[in-house]
Parts: structure tokens; C-alpha cells; sequence
């Protein structure tokens, strides 16, 4: 089953208004999860890593008062895109790393964002 | 600053047939390598994870193999199916968890 889910997983606004997307771990506690952007049929960029006690760490170009970012617990971080533009559209995506074994990423289901 | 090229783009092959799917990478001081499937409007399903010390992995109908001192994995897909259809990504990692992924390449097997 799914270890990493996302909420909403589709989400439609006016332009202006500030959308948040969450992302939780479900069965693990992930101090550390990542943000990433999807444009339609390119690949996954990274935004930010959000770090559960202190603030993100953005990439190059991302606007981190356009997005902002919250890791509230072990569990939970959130993503605001704040007053949405419709370039803002996008799939977003989160991912939790989880040690031991595989070291593996898991990835959430991804948020569809359509801004009119 | 590490790229990942993935070949072909897209691919449309009739159901059977056997599949390669390829990805290069610049940098081949890796930790590791993960083949992704990404169904459309969907989320990443990791389907294999290649640590830098491995030269391959299999699950099922799927093996992936690395070599890291050319910059190179190859995904192979046995006896496709039109369930195969999807993206296939692959995302080399350095040190960090932090991952670069390739455009993927887009599969369609038509029954």
C-alpha cells in the first residue's frame, strides 16, 4: 500500500488565491521530504527539501515566499502556493526517504494544480 | 552538475515484445540508481533500486542493469504488455537522498 500520500490530489482555483497541498508519511517518521515540480511530459525538478524543525532549503529560482513550505511533524510537511497564477499549474510531488534496507525514496500520488 | 538522458523518448511496440529501455549520466560517481513507472496523472511506483556496488537487479519481467564507469543502466522489459504502458524514469542519486531524474521515456504496448 502507499507509504507516502498527498492531499488534495486535484485541486482548481482563481487566480490570486493560495492553494496547500500536504504531504504525509504513513507509516514512518521522515524528518526529511522533498518537493518536486512536473510540467507536462518533462521530469521531475526538484523545489525544496523540506526539514522537519527548521526551514526548507530551496532550490536555485524557486521563490520561497511564492512557496511556501512547512514540515509541522515527523510526519507531515505542507507546500502553499501562495496567490496561484495560472503558470503556476503544475503536478506536484512529494517524496520521503526512508532508511534502512532499500534506502528508498517513496513518492506521494502527486497534486494536480490548475489555476484559471 | 550531474545530467540523466534517458533514450528513446517516446516507444510504441506491439504486445511481446521484448524492450530496452536506456538512460545515461554524466557523472558516474553515484550512491544509486532507481528505475520509476509513472502512470499517467499519477505518482512515481519505484520498480528497482541498483546501489553503486551492483551491476544488476531483477524483479519479474523487469532487469535492470548498471555500469557506472560508462554512465550507463539499461531497463529491459520481457514478453511486454499493454499493462507495461506508462513513463519509465530513472533518477540517479549522489550523495545526498536528493535525486536527478531523466525525462523518462514514454511506453505504449498496443495489444
Amino acid at each position: 500500500g502507499a507509504v507516502v500520500s498527498q492531499h488534495p490530489s486535484r485541486v482548481i482555483c482563481k487566480s490570486g488565491t493560495s492553494v496547500k497541498i500536504e504531504c504525509r508519511s504513513l507509516d514512518f517518521q521522515a524528518t526529511t521530504m522533498f518537493w518536486y515540480r512536473q510540467f507536462p511530459k518533462q521530469s521531475l525538478m526538484l523545489m525544496a527539501t523540506s526539514n522537519e524543525g527548521s526551514k526548507a532549503t530551496y532550490e536555485q529560482g524557486v521563490e520561497k515566499d511564492k512557496f511556501l513550505i512547512n514540515h509541522a511533524s515527523l510526519t507531515l510537511s505542507t507546500l502553499t502556493v501562495t496567490s496561484a497564477h495560472p503558470e503556476d499549474s503544475s503536478f506536484y510531488i512529494c517524496s520521503a526517504p526512508r532508511s534502512g534496507g532499500a534506502d528508498t525514496q517513496y513518492f506521494g500520488p502527486g497534486t494536480r494544480l490548475t489555476v484559471l | 552538475k550531474q545530467e540523466v538522458t534517458q533514450i528513446p523518448a517516446a516507444l510504441s511496440v506491439p504486445e511481446g515484445e521484448n524492450l530496452v529501455l536506456n538512460c545515461s549520466f554524466t557523472d558516474s560517481a553515484i550512491y544509486n540508481l532507481q528505475w520509476f513507472r509513472q502512470d499517467p496523472g499519477k505518482g512515481l511506483t519505484s520498480l528497482l533500486l541498483i546501489q553503486s556496488s551492483q551491476r544488476e537487479q531483477t524483479s519479474g519481467r523487469l532487469n535492470a542493469s548498471l555500469d557506472k564507469s560508462s554512465g550507463r543502466s539499461t531497463l529491459y522489459i520481457a514478453a511486454s504488455q499493454p499493462g507495461d504502458s506508462a513513463t519509465y524514469l530513472c533518477a540517479v542519486r549522489r550523495g545526498s537522498y536528493i535525486p536527478t531524474f531523466g525525462r523518462g521515456t514514454s511506453l505504449i504496448v498496443h495489444p
